[in-house]
């Protein structure tokens, strides 16, 4: 069965002070993973799409990377409307549907 | 209206009531889903329709009932639901019934009292 683990569950950061959130996961043969960021209230909204060890993907303050066992989401240099859940997901082997972990709540604080 | 649409955004029902959540996209897509979210836990996949055609039924109770008159509308109809259920429904839909790239609604937020 395809597991997803994300750490921290929770993390609070100053301005401007850059971190990373983890995403491990066990899946035989990966097709994709995917980092969705989550505002209080809303539906998830998509950032990256990754597919294969070593594929790195930058969005503003976001660079999403991806190896054989985990992804890193890596922040730099964090503003206040960063903060969110941010959710991971993988898509392995025939299956259509994405697995998903339970989510990093991030709060950037002034 | 762009992206996914739901409504209504929050719904209290009662244990006998009988309701029901629309979801409409307005992306293209084909394949459209029903997510369940409660806290502290992973989003649920509910129901998964492919053209139409319901392609996967993730052993939901028979309580909640999908229909997808079309690929821009999908709808969940609830009835006797329990207290445990209540949580964030999401709609999402994507390009093909293959998954990849979901693109979600806002939700509706169900209370079961």
């Amino acid at each position: 069965e395809d597991q997803v683990t994300q750490s921290p569950e929770a993390l609070r950061l100053q301005e401007g002070e850059s971190s990373s959130l983890n995403c491990s996961y066990t899946v035989s043969g990966l097709r994709g993973l995917f980092w969705y960021r989550q505002d209080p209230g809303k539906g998830p909204e998509f950032l990256f799409t990754l597919y294969s060890a070593g594929e790195e993907k930058e969005k503003e303050r976001l660079k999403a990377t991806l190896t054989k066992k985990e992804s890193f989401l890596h922040i730099t240099a964090p503003k206040p409307e960063d903060s969110a859940t941010y959710l991971c997901a993988v898509q392995a082997g025939t299956a259509s549907k994405l697995t998903f972990g339970t989510g990093t709540r991030l709060q950037v604080t002034l | 209206e762009t992206g996914v649409t739901q409504t209504p955004r929050h719904l209290v029902m009662g244990m006998t009531n009988k309701k029901s959540l629309k979801c409409e996209q307005h992306l293209g897509h084909n394949a459209m889903y029903w997510y369940k979210q409660s806290a502290k836990k992973p989003l649920e996949l509910m129901f998964v329709y492919n053209f139409k055609e319901q392609t996967e039924n993730n052993s939901v109770p028979s309580r909640f009932s999908p229909e997808c008159p079309n690929s821009s509308h999908l709808f969940l109809h609830l009835h006797t639901l329990q207290p445990e259920d209540s949580a964030l429904y999401l709609c999402a839909s994507s390009q093909d019934g293959r998954g990849g790239t979901l693109h979600f609604g806002n939700g509706t937020r169900l209370t079961v009292t």
